[in-house]
């Protein structure tokens, strides 16, 4: 069975401070696709990045950045300089490979609360 | 229209009322989802249709009732639902049930069972 867990419930910020989501997984598969989502109060999960199991290069877009960790099955998010839009739930999720792989398993979610 | 749409957005139904949630995507997508999300529970998946069959049924109480006319319209049918059904429903499609492809969501219709 699968398993994402994101021991932070919540985060609190001041604005410009950097915040590290933590997102640990467990799965038996050898190949699987790791996610992260965005949830906004508005309420829709966009999507922010998805990182395949072959590939534990660490990845960077703007103010966002993933360290893949195959070794401690970790898939940890850091927003840097956070700004007040940044403020959201943010989830951790894990799907299987092949046609039927697109089970997403969700973590529990982290709130990020960024401060002006 | 642009995405995945939901409607409506809010729903307050008693525990004896009928109702439907629709959601629609604009994307082409060949995959449609539905999900549970409640206050003390993780996202849940209830069920995934693929190509307008339904191939996956997550133990969902039959009080729910799903429906998949086309590829491009998904309705969640309720009836005689409990007050612990009360929770925020969400639409999702991929291109297709493959594990590579990310989901887009709907913003979801936030139901209330009195």
């Amino acid at each position: 069975a699968q398993k994402v867990t994101q021991a932070q419930t919540e985060i609190s910020v001041v604005e410009k401070e950097d915040v590290t989501l933590d997102c640990v997984y467990e799965t038996r598969d050898t190949t699987y696709y790791l996610f992260w989502y965005k949830q906004p109060p508005s309420g829709e999960l966009v999507f922010l990045i998805r990182r395949n199991s072959f590939d534990e290069q660490n990845e960077i877009s703007g103010r966002y950045s993933w360290n893949f960790q195959k070794s401690t099955s970790s898939f940890n998010f850091t927003i840097t300089a956070s700004q007040v839009v940044d403020s959201a739930v943010y989830f951790c999720a894990l799907s299987g490979a092949g046609a039927a792989g697109n089970k997403l398993t969700f973590g529990g979610g982290t709130r990020v609360l960024v401060k002006p | 229209e642009t995405g995945v749409t939901q409607t409506p957005r809010h729903l307050v139904m008693g525990m004896t009322n009928k109702k439907s949630l629709k959601c629609e995507q604009h994307l082409g997508h060949n995959a449609m989802y539905w999900y549970k999300q409640s206050a003390k529970k993780p996202l849940e998946l209830m069920f995934v249709y693929s190509l307008e069959e339904r191939v996956e049924n997550n133990s969902v109480p039959s009080r729910f009732s799903p429906e998949c006319p086309n590829s491009s319209h998904l309705f969640l049918h309720l009836h005689t639902l409990q007050p612990e059904d009360s929770a925020l429903y969400l639409c999702a499609s991929s291109p297709s049930r493959e594990g590579y492809y990310e989901q887009y969501f709907g913003p979801g219709t936030r139901l209330t069972v009195t």
